[in-house]
């Protein structure tokens, strides 16, 4: 079983829609949480980050993090075509050798 | 100019060719990463290295090697190439001050081993 699940999606919704995505977590001991955003033949690109748990709000984007269900999501409200891409969780431990731990990722396509 | 540059940025090898893929950066950061990106399984971590004498192996480090040849550059070699190592690389980069990483990554190389 993956420490990480995401849905791969993928996911189509038309433009202005809400959109919700979503991962699970097995481990515990993850305490900082990130969403990186992946457009096609890119790299990815850190859109959220969150320590424990609780909301993080950024302009459309929301982050939240439920620790005691081991679950995170984003949130992205009024989409937009420029929002097409692949949205990859990811979470760490704390202390110095923090390597993230990825979601497999969800395919997000936003429809004019 | 990117901050992370990566080359090539594709490839195409035969079966038990050596390879090598290059990382630079202009970040200023001493920690960088190789990962590898392949359909429904993510990102996963093959190397990482924290200073020029610090190289430690990831989650699939096996049948790559890594040389840090400065702070601005990781290079990751394929020895013998294999076809099951097809997949998009990535380097990335990090600075570990205060209580944030931001993992900061390149373009990628698109590897096709035949």
């Amino acid at each position: 079983q993956k420490e990480v699940e995401q849905d791969p999606g993928p996911l189509s919704v038309p433009e202005g829609a809400i959109v919700s995505l979503n991962c699970t977590y097995s481990n515990s001991a993850f305490q900082y949480f990130m969403w990186y955003r992946q457009y096609s033949r890119k790299g990815p690109e850190l859109l959220m980050y969150t320590y424990s748990s609780g909301n993080k709000e950024d302009g459309r984007f929301t982050a939240q993090v439920d620790k005691s269900s081991k679950y995170i999501s984003l949130f992205i409200r009024d989409s937009q075509p420029s929002d097409s891409a692949t949205y990859l969780c990811a979470m760490t431990r704390s202390g110095s050798a923090r390597q993230l731990t990825f979601g497999s990722g969800t395919q997000l396509t936003v429809l004019p | 100019d990117a901050d992370v540059t990566q080359t090539p940025r594709n490839r195409i090898t035969k079966t038990g060719k050596r390879i090598m893929l290059e990382c630079s950066q202009t970040k200023g950061h001493d920690r960088m990463y190789w990962y590898r990106q392949d359909p429904g399984l993510g990102l996963r971590l093959i190397y990482y290295s924290f200073d020029v004498k610090d190289i430690n192996k990831g989650e699939i480090s096996d049948g790559y090697s890594v040389s840090r040849q400065a702070q601005a550059k990781f290079s990751l070699s394929l020895e013998s190439a294999i076809p099951n190592q097809t997949a998009l690389y990535f380097c990335a980069t990090s600075d570990p001050t205060g209580n944030r990483e931001t993992q900061y990554f390149g373009p990628g190389t698109r590897l096709l081993v035949l």
